[in-house]
């Protein structure tokens, strides 16, 4: 079974502060993904990765970058936190998809960070 | 930004009731996807449909895409209580590799 893990659950972090959300994956997938979730907003693509050292920019990507120096992690990095950046974080990884069909989305369980 | 409609944003049912949750797109998709997304936990993959006009059934629920691969439909007969939660679409921009989710519909049923 697909594991797609976040190394942390709950996270708080000061305005100003850098700060590093990890996510790795075990199934060998070359795609992976950092969404945010707010209520009344969904999930909104921040950054994608479809291979080591690749990255495109979702529909919010202001203020945060990302990093994959390996196939199985992905790194999501707030350069300086903003309180607007409160919110749920989660990482998704898949296959690439064959033609019209794409491989489902595995998600982590999601970090829950909270900026003050 | 979003290019996925869904609609309604909450539903409230009382068990037993149908439930229907509706996804719009501006623009045709190769495919559509939905996931169910319990309290507390993440979204987890339902099912995806790709051809015009496909519907596929998993037991109480039918899902349905559009002839013109711009809308899909969720459906939900004789609700239960398990069936609490927030159920997204999501499609699949014609070009590039990322999925677009709708903003989901929580459902809420009571016994």
């Amino acid at each position: 079974d697909v594991k797609v893990t976040q190394s942390s659950r709950y996270l708080v972090k000061r305005t100003g502060e850098k700060v590093f959300l990890e996510c790795v994956q075990d199934m060998d997938h070359e795609n992976m993904f950092w969404y945010r979730q707010d209520p009344g907003l969904g999930l909104r693509l921040i950054y994608f990765s479809y291979d080591v050292k690749m990255k495109e920019k979702g529909d919010i990507p202001e203020g945060y970058s990302v990093s994959r120096e390996k196939k199985e992690r992905f790194s999501l990095i707030l350069e300086s936190a903003s309180t607007n950046q409160t919110s749920m974080y989660l990482c998704a990884s898949t296959l690439p998809g064959q033609g019209a069909k794409d491989s489902p989305l595995h998600f982590g369980n999601g970090t829950r960070l909270t900026v003050t | 930004g979003q290019q996925v409609m869904q609609i309604p944003q909450y539903q409230h049912v009382q068990e037993g009731e149908d439930f229907t949750t509706y996804c719009n797109s501006s623009t045709t998709l190769s495919n559509i996807q939905w996931y169910k997304q319990r309290p507390g936990g993440h979204p987890v993959f339902l099912i995806q449909l790709v051809k015009s006009g496909e519907v596929k059934k998993q037991k109480r629920l039918t899902f349905q895409f559009g002839e013109a691969k711009k809308n899909s439909s969720l459906h939900i007969t004789a609700t239960q209580t398990t069936d609490v939660g927030t159920y997204f679409c999501a499609g699949k921009r014609n070009s590039g590799y990322a999925l677009n989710f709708g903003k989901g519909t929580s459902l809420l049923v009571t016994p």
